[in-house]
């Protein structure tokens, strides 16, 4: 049973430029929410997809955009990059509904650089 | 405003003793509490939960506790072990499915 996987590892990318993250969520689960996580800090929410819409959107500006696939995958993009980033992306995968946990997986995250 | 609030960023404890990480949180709507082990160049991953009906949550070496009134929360680790060592984080959210907030870290050590 493969867990919540993100694509890619690592990556470097020049400020002004625009950068897409991937996530595929845990098998069965329907719902994927993106974290940034700074340095020496704790996940900060960036928004939640589920059936392919926008649920929930934390305080990130308008530059963040994601995407949800019937497959329930989910891609994050960021335009403009700004040094501030910089940072790990986490995917999180979970089940909605009565049916489902309160309790997210998730991935081993991007490390995105931007120089 | 940091609404979940890990005050201690390090914690060191002898190998077989016990393990107390803190929280504090200052939002009064939070009604579910989350704690996740995060091990370098991985995820968090899920450790224990707590929703608000309840004071004490525990499975097998690790207990959580949790003060409405205080509005503070803690996870005990007995007997702690080496491979305890890693950054918990904890987290709340005010209702099921919602998104969850974190607190910054503590840095668990275990010396053995």
């Amino acid at each position: 049973d493969a867990g919540v996987t993100q694509s890619p590892t690592h990556l470097i990318k020049t400020r002004g430029q625009q950068v897409t993250l991937r996530c595929s969520p845990k098998s069965g689960h329907d719902t994927v929410s993106w974290y940034q996580q700074a340095l020496g800090q704790g996940p900060q929410f960036i928004f939640q997809y589920y059936e392919e819409e926008e649920r929930q959107r934390g305080n990130f500006p308008d530059r963040f955009s994601g995407h949800q696939f019937p497959n329930y995958s989910s891609e994050l993009n960021v335009n403009a990059l700004l040094l501030g980033d910089s940072a790990l992306y986490l995917c999180a995968s979970s089940l909605a509904g009565d049916r489902g946990s309160y309790e997210q997986y998730f991935g081993p995250g991007t490390r995105l650089t931007v120089t | 405003d940091q609404q979940v609030k890990q005050n201690s960023p390090s914690l060191s404890v002898q190998e077989g003793r016990i393990s107390i990480l803190n929280c504090d949180y200052t939002n009064s709507m939070f009604d579910y509490f989350l704690w996740y082990k995060k091990y370098p160049a991985e995820g968090p991953t899920f450790l224990i939960s707590i929703s608000s009906i309840k004071d004490k949550n525990e499975d097998g070496r690790f207990t959580v506790f949790l003060n409405k009134s205080a509005k503070h929360l803690s996870l005990h680790i007995v007997p702690s072990q080496p491979g305890d060592s890693a950054v918990y984080f904890c987290a709340a959210s005010e209702w099921r499915g919602q998104n969850f907030v974190f607190g910054p870290g503590t840095r668990l050590s275990v010396l053995p």
